[in-house]
């Protein structure tokens, strides 16, 4: 089983909601990981969680906040978005480093958030 | 500075024929190289993958072939079916120094029944 889940499927949220995504697999992956994808664009990452601490964070403006509650969930709280932030949000997971030499990476199917 | 390129942004080929994709890198760090396919609005599906010390990697009618020298990759699909036709993504990873997945800019596939 390579599933990874997320919620919601789709979010509009105005530029001052503060809301959250999800993210769940139970392949036992220690490694997490959030995307952002534009229309018609390659994803890009945005943060890396290895073992429930973040590894990679790209840059991220502030108003992207990442959690990782346990090693099976991935959150990303969003605040004060711009209509620009409108994309799809992708989630993956991987068996973590040190495990595998070279990992796969197993995706969501994405929540598409709309910021008015 | 676009580390993983895919020059043919569509390709479309009849069904029951060959599909090649083609990716070239330019980063000779990378030692590992997958592919994906995605429909629109869903997350990218995992398909086949190749380890930089091998040249060639099949998976039923997916075979990936590396040419490090040329730091080129290609996805052949035999034979295609129209179910296949997608966005394909390569992606490429430089995994002694971190898991980041690097994606090229993808090629749109139409298999024509």
């Amino acid at each position: 089983d390579t599933e990874v889940t997320q919620t919601p499927k789709h979010l509009v949220m105005g530029m001052t909601n503060k809301k959250s995504l999800k993210c769940e697999q139970h392949m036992g992956h220690r490694a997490m990981y959030w995307y952002k994808q534009k229309a018609k664009k390659p994803p890009e990452l945005m943060f890396v969680y290895s073992y429930e601490k973040l590894s990679i964070n790209e840059s991220v403006p502030s108003r992207f906040s990442p959690e990782c509650p346990n090693s099976s969930l991935l959150n990303l709280h969003l605040h004060a978005l711009q209509p620009e932030d409108s994309a799809l949000y992708l989630c993956a997971s991987s068996q973590g480093p040190g495990q595998t030499y070279q990992e796969t990476q197993y995706f969501g199917p994405g929540t598409r958030l709309l910021v008015l | 500075d676009q580390q993983v390129k895919q020059n043919s942004p569509s390709l479309s080929v009849q069904e029951g024929r060959i599909s090649i994709l083609n990716c070239d890198y330019t980063n000779s760090m990378f030692d590992y190289f997958l592919w994906y396919k995605k429909y629109p609005a869903e997350g990218p599906t995992f398909l086949i993958s190749i380890s930089s010390i091998k040249d060639k990697n099949e998976d039923g009618r997916f075979t990936v072939f590396l040419n490090k020298s040329a730091k080129h990759l290609s996805l052949h699909i035999v034979p295609s079916q129209p179910g296949d036709s997608a966005v394909y993504f390569c992606a490429a990873s430089a995994t002694h120094a971190t898991n980041k997945l690097i994606f090229g800019t993808g090629t749109l596939l139409a298999v024509q029944p």
